[in-house]
């Protein structure tokens, strides 16, 4: 089972937007509208941002999106602030009954 | 509001079984809206899916840990727990727990993760 693709690092400065690609095939991403979005700083407890391809929990800023073409995920951020400087990992369900992450992408801001 | 709290050796010796608990309070994990779960992240490392239980239903586990892994759940003390067996350095990682919700699959809750490291 590999990991979704997902670039190491992507990089913006305050105020821009940003999208961090997650790559799968069409046996997980391109199969299902199962994929859900985590941001993690380090130390502290992964969170989603978005879930069911572009679905915002409540609380999360509608700063954050997502989208998906074929078997490619994405997520952007918009007005980028500092605090959404941590890494990124998407997740998809698979036509195994199995979830995969992807292998995340450090945003520094 | 629901909360996870993992619990077990934070050492374990090469070739040995490795053993977590999860206590769940503020919620069933009878409940047949979620499957309760473990997700990994060695040092340095990206996030890892480790595998799901559904109570009385079907188990789903990553298919590179399936022939060395159990997760079973208890309703009587409404905890669930990892067994993962012939452990190696390479499975030193911090070990959440986690609910996934059934209707859309993301993970809503989890634990504070605790780390196990695997050394002689």
């Amino acid at each position: 089972q590999s990991a979704l693709t997902q670039p190491a690092s992507v990089s913006g400065s305050p105020g821009q937007s940003i999208t961090i690609s997650c790559t799968g095939t069409n046996s997980d991403i391109g199969n299902y509208n199962y994929v859900s979005w985590y941001q993690h700083h380090p130390g502290k407890v992964p969170k989603v941002v978005i879930f069911d391809v572009s679905k915002r929990p409540s609380g999360i800023s509608d700063r954050f999106s997502g989208s998906k073409s074929g078997n490619t995920a994405s997520l952007t951020i918009s007005g980028l602030q500092a605090e959404d400087e941590a890494d990124y990992y998407c997740n998809s369900y698979t036509t195994s009954n199995t979830w995969m992450f992807g292998g995340g992408t450090k945003l520094t801001v | 509001q629901l909360q996870l709290q993992e619990s077990g050796p934070g050492l374990v010796k090469p070739s040995e079984t490795l053993s977590l608990t999860c206590s769940v309070s503020g919620g069933s994990i009878s409940s047949s809206s979620f499957y309760w779960g473990w997700i990994r992240q060695p040092p340095g490392k990206g996030l890892e899916w480790v595998g799901n239980m559904f109570y009385g239903g079907t188990n789903y586990y990553n298919p590179s840990l399936k022939s060395r892994i159990t997760i079973s759940g208890d309703t009587s003390t409404n905890q669930f727990s990892l067994q993962l067996g012939s452990v190696t350095a390479a499975d030193t990682a911090m070990y959440y727990c986690v609910r996934r919700r059934g209707d859309s699959s993301h993970v809503d809750y989890w634990g504070q993760g605790t780390l196990v490291t695997v050394s002689s």
